[in-house]
């Protein structure tokens, strides 16, 4: 199975900062990677998909890249409603799996 | 309106059986392949099952092999999973959710762009 490494576990930030967030694969899985935010009692909600495409009706402080087996969400200006939890999921081969999630909290 | 609505959660025992629905409206249900997608609680997002369009291909997590089956009924533009021999690590809200395939569906360039709320489901004596 591909294994997804997600750091960190958890962040805090301020309104207005820039954050970015990692996700590392365990092999080459070329741009099938998707970003998703969860907030609480909520299902997630598609940020990121292809790795660097922003799904129709995400902010465009959300941005996404790639290096490698090396991911990127970036949020370029905080915002009070970003503060959640984030998911990286690649979608390369079977079985799927997700990253085990970054925390983005309130400083 | 666009939408997935679970239902079947419940407490049952370990060793019980459980069978969830998922209602979907807003979309042609029968062009997209579906998903179920788990949370236990606290804890991350662990995926199930994908069912295809016409529900040829069927693709699970090697946990719930033997024990679990994802169908779907397009008549009744629903989802269904099965769920036998239940453990307490089965614990957890599970979603529906709808695929989104940029492309060819077999390329890996697809994504889940639609969820439900997610049922609850405790397995516990």
């Amino acid at each position: 199975d591909i294994q997804m490494t997600q750091s960190p576990s958890s962040l805090s930030a301020s309104v207005g900062d820039r954050v970015t967030i990692t996700c590392r694969a365990s092999q080459s899985i070329s741009s099938c990677l998707n970003w998703y935010q969860q907030e609480p009692g909520n299902a997630p909600r598609l940020l990121i998909y292809a790795a660097s495409s922003l799904q129709s009706g995400v902010p465009s402080r959300f941005s996404g890249s790639v290096s490698g087996t090396d991911f990127s969400l970036t949020i370029s200006s905080l915002q009070p409603e970003d503060f959640a939890t984030y998911y990286c999921q690649q979608t390369y081969t079977m079985p799927i799996t997700f990253g085990q999630g970054t925390r983005l909290e309130i400083k | 309106e666009v939408q997935l609505v679970e239902s079947g959660g419940g407490l049952v025992q370990p060793g019980g059986s459980l069978r969830l629905s998922c209602a979907t409206s807003g979309f042609t249900f029968s062009s997209y392949w579906m998903s179920w997608v788990r949370q236990a609680p606290g804890k991350g997002l662990d995926w199930v099952a994908n069912i295809k369009q016409d529900g040829s291909e069927k693709y699970y997590v090697d946990s719930v092999k033997g024990r679990f089956t994802i169908s779907r009924d397009n008549a009744k533009n629903s989802l269904y999973l099965q769920m036998n021999s239940l453990r307490a690590e089965d614990t957890s809200v599970y979603y529906c959710a709808k695929i989104y395939c940029a492309g060819d569906c077999y390329s890996g360039y697809w994504y889940f762009d639609l969820w439900g709320r997610g049922t609850l489901v405790t397995v516990s004596s």
